[in-house]
């Protein structure tokens, strides 16, 4: 499967531990975003990257979340202290640049009990 | 702000109706927009965007800047095109935000 992949699909984790997620983009996508989904809600921007450089975030983006994109490729997402209202799905898109179709992956659902 | 209203959750035709799935969207520049689909099971997918102004699938949309509209339409509905449908508006070269979504059912 060549398109974005996401890892883990599910994950369940207890209040107050800290969780990562992985997206590896198509190859040479230089755009990455990550989106979170609540059920009953469209996905809402989180962050995106252009190449490594993280160009914008949301204010839903608290202090207990972080993103990275090292080397312009794959990016993580990680929630610090996790609450019971950062469970959702977190999706991961790329596209190419600015102009151009943004592919989303399967998404990561997370479950905090 | 809300920037893309979808103001129907829930959809429901018949087979063989036509469908219209209302977006309108707040944004003072020149947006671009988009409609995306998911069926069931399967990943959020890009259905059409409006400066392409092509027909996929049958459906097609026609950004109205003097409404703020981007409603997507088919004359005749098909079973398989239930499925969940997201409005989303582009700013500039930025990220793009997407509405709550439309659940359509198509009932044979």
């Amino acid at each position: 499967d060549t398109g974005v992949s996401q890892d883990p699909r599910h994950k369940i984790t207890k209040r107050g531990q800290n969780v990562t997620f992985r997206c590896d983009p198509i190859s040479e996508h230089n755009r990455l975003y990550w989106y979170r989904q609540t059920l009953g809600q469209g996905p809402e921007f989180l962050t995106y990257f252009q190449n490594e450089a993280q160009l914008e975030k949301s204010r839903l983006l608290s202090d207990r979340f972080s993103a990275e994109r090292p080397k312009g490729s794959f990016s993580t997402l990680e929630i610090q202290r996790t609450e019971q209202g950062d469970s959702a799905m977190y999706l991961c898109a790329s596209s190419i640049d600015e102009n151009t179709e943004a592919f989303f992956g399967q998404g990561t659902r997370l479950t905090v009990v | 702000a809300q920037r893309v209203t979808q103001p129907e959750k829930l959809l429901s035709v018949f087979k063989g109706a036509p469908v219209e799935l209302k977006c309108n969207y707040s944004y003072s520049g020149s947006p671009e927009l988009f409609w995306y689909v998911q069926y069931s099971r399967q990943r959020l997918q890009l259905l059409l965007r409006h400066i392409s102004r092509e027909s996929i699938k049958g459906f097609t949309a026609d950004l109205n800047k003097g409404e703020t509209s981007f409603h997507l339409k088919k004359p005749f509905a098909q079973e398989e095109d239930s499925a969940m449908y997201y409005c989303a508006l582009r700013e500039g070269n930025n990220d793009m935000r997407f509405g709550a979504g439309t659940r359509l059912t198509v009932k044979p």
